[in-house]
């Protein structure tokens, strides 16, 4: 299949900074891409939806202004996590697909600690 | 009532059982409905898609009744290796347009 690469792997950081997180599809086209959340014991949640060039579509009761979210070419998408507290610490993960009827490829996943 | 519900288990089989996981979901518009493998902590991963005819892929048999909004996936000849967690996925549109997910049904094949 596809391959989907995300950066870091695993990230700590300080209550208050901020933290990107990057998504890349290698070997094709992504026009969407998807970013998710897992707690722990919990499903994945979807947290936005990105097509290149435009603006995020954020799920209820994520905050946009919070998880900036930025799809400006075919092939990467970022999420940046701002001001971070304790209770963002979890699982990031983000898919990316070509056309609506094509699988969506995920990434490796991020795992962000904030102390 | 969570969109798609799944017993969290986890199952402990013995190598060579088979095993079933099912799946229930509450939105009856749902139009694609999947299952994915995920490892532990690692990427979800598409284990094969799930159509009204039923469809198999090797020894996965999986099974889906919209009148029910029920969905079950079927291992036989469980290996070590199958052993992961199983998550039922569920479309509000169609094709991967946006995913949700189960909990996950854990999975534990043993020697």
């Amino acid at each position: 299949g596809a391959v989907v690469s995300q950066h870091p792997s695993w990230v700590i950081c300080k209550s208050g900074t901020s933290v990107k997180i990057e998504c890349r599809s290698l070997d094709f086209q992504a026009t969407t891409m998807f970013w998710y959340r897992q707690f722990p014991k919990q499903s994945l949640m979807l947290m936005a939806t990105s097509n290149e060039g435009s603006k995020a579509t954020y799920e209820q009761g994520v905050e946009k202004d919070k998880f900036l979210i930025n799809h400006a070419s075919l092939t990467l998408s970022t999420l940046t996590v701002t001001s971070a507290h304790p209770e963002d610490s979890s699982f990031y993960i983000c898919s990316a697909r070509t056309t609506e009827n094509t699988e969506a490829f995920f990434g490796q996943g991020t795992r962000l600690t904030v102390v | 009532r969570k969109e798609v519900e799944q017993d969290p288990g986890p199952f402990n089989v013995p190598e060579g059982a088979t095993v079933a996981f099912n799946c229930t979901y509450s939105n009856s518009a749902s139009q694609s409905f999947f299952w994915y493998r995920q490892d532990c902590r690692k990427e979800p991963k598409l284990l094969m898609s799930v159509y009204s005819s039923g469809n198999e892929d090797g020894r996965f048999t999986a099974q889906l009744n919209r009148a029910s909004q029920y969905i079950s996936l079927l291992i036989r000849d469980s290996k070590l290796s199958d052993s992961a967690t199983y998550l039922c996925v569920v479309n509000r549109g169609t094709g991967f347009q946006k995913l949700v997910f189960g909990t996950g049904t854990r999975l534990l094949v043993s020697p």
